[in-house]
This record gives C-alpha cells, sequence and structure tokens, in this order.
C-alpha cells in the first residue's frame, strides 16, 4: 500500500521562503508530483521528481531523495496568492499500470 | 482545446436517490480516476480505470460505481449505499505508458455534492 504524510498546516510571511515537507512509503515509486489546489477547485501541477536531487521552476523548487522516502517543496518570495493547499502525490506502478496516489495535503496561508 | 471536463458542477441530491456525476476527456489519455475530497483533506481515491471496459476499486469504493465503455468518459455513480456522499468529487485522466513526465495527471474543474 501507500503512506504519504504531510503537515496538515502552515503559516508564512509574504516575501519569505517556506519548505513543505512530504515522507511516503510506497512500493512501485515511480515519481513524485506536487500539485497545488486553491479552496473549490481542481488541483493544478507544479513539479515532477523521479530521481534524487533538486527540481528548480522559478519561484518554486522541489527536491527527492528516494532512499529516504523524502521530498520537499520549497516556495520563496511568498506572495499572498501562494495561500492555497499543496499536495504531495506519488505514483506507483501496479499491475503494470501507474497509478498516483495523494497525501491528505499542507494548508498553506501566507500572512502579510 | 484539449481538455477534461466535469458535470455538473453543483449538485444536489435527496437521500436515498442515485446520482451519476460526469466526466469526458478529450487527450487521448488511457487512465481515468475519481477522487473525492472532504473539507481541509486530501483527495481519496475512489475508482480508477486504465483501459476500456476494465476498472479497478480505490481506497473508498464502497457506495459508488463506474463504467468505462468508451475511452473519453468515466462516469461516477453515487448510490444510496453511500453514506456520506456529501463531498467534493475531483476526475483526472492520464496517459498510462510514456515517459513518466507524461503520466502528470490532468484534473476536471469538480463537481460538488450535496445530500438534502
Amino acid at each position: 500500500g501507500q503512506n504519504i504524510d504531510q503537515p496538515t498546516e502552515m503559516t508564512a510571511t509574504e516575501g519569505a521562503i517556506v519548505q513543505i515537507n512530504c515522507t511516503y512509503q510506497t512500493s512501485g515509486f515511480n515519481g513524485l508530483f506536487w500539485y497545488q489546489q486553491h479552496a473549490g477547485e481542481a488541483p493544478t501541477f507544479l513539479s515532477y521528481n523521479v530521481l534524487d536531487g533538486l527540481e528548480e521552476k522559478g519561484r518554486f523548487s522541489s527536491f527527492l531523495s528516494r532512499s529516504k522516502g523524502y521530498s520537499y517543496l520549497l516556495l520563496k518570495e511568498l506572495q499572498m496568492k501562494d495561500s492555497a493547499s499543496y499536495l504531495c502525490a506519488v505514483m506507483s506502478v501496479k499491475t503494470g499500470a501507474n497509478n498516483l496516489f495523494f497525501g491528505t495535503g499542507t494548508r498553506l496561508t501566507v500572512i502579510p | 482545446d484539449g481538455g477534461i471536463t466535469q458535470s455538473p458542477k453543483y449538485l444536489f441530491r435527496k437521500e436515498g436517490q442515485n446520482v451519476t456525476l460526469s466526466c469526458e476527456q478529450n487527450l487521448n489519455h488511457d487512465a481515468m480516476y475519481w477522487y473525492r475530497q472532504d473539507p481541509g483533506q486530501g483527495l481519496r481515491l475512489i475508482y480508477y480505470s486504465q483501459i476500456v471496459n476494465d476498472f479497478q476499486k480505490g481506497d473508498i469504493a464502497e457506495g459508488y460505481s463506474v463504467s468505462r465503455e468508451k475511452k473519453e468518459s468515466f462516469p461516477l455513480t453515487v448510490t444510496s449505499a453511500q453514506k456520506n456522499p456529501t463531498a467534493f468529487y475531483l476526475c483526472a485522466s492520464s496517459i498510462v505508458d510514456g515517459a513518466p513526465m507524461n503520466t502528470e495527471a490532468f484534473f476536471g474543474q469538480g463537481t460538488r455534492l450535496t445530500v438534502v
């Protein structure tokens, strides 16, 4: 089965940096995704990691350590619009196909 | 434009009634998924399908049913057996095979179901 853990809530200040952690246990690991979801809306894709290391994309970076079952999403120069839930999702190869399993999400509140 | 469409956006159901949520995609994706999201919670997998005429139960399939008669369509029926159906339902699709980067899931805009 899959076990994905992330903090429930975080608060950070506008202009600051925040790191959202995700730990996972899964069989057939085939990549880790981060999604952003604003309240009442569909999740939108932020990043994908399948190899160890850091992937940078503008203000957002994502890191993966497969041996530790650990990832983080780093948000720099926080803006008020970054207030949202951030979902960690693990792709697991199951019966020859890929399936995506989500954590419960981290609700980030950015304050002035 | 390619995408994934869910309808309706809001749905009200009386207790004891079955209701069907629509999900259509024109992305030529093989895999389709249904997730349920409760307030302040993450996504929980209800059912998924990797190929036409085949589907598998997710973590919380009880009280739900699906069909996959066409590649483009994956409707979800919430039956009267589902005791707590009020939630936000999200449909997603992705490529099954191919480079891992291509397996990003695309989501519909969701259907908010309320039992009255």
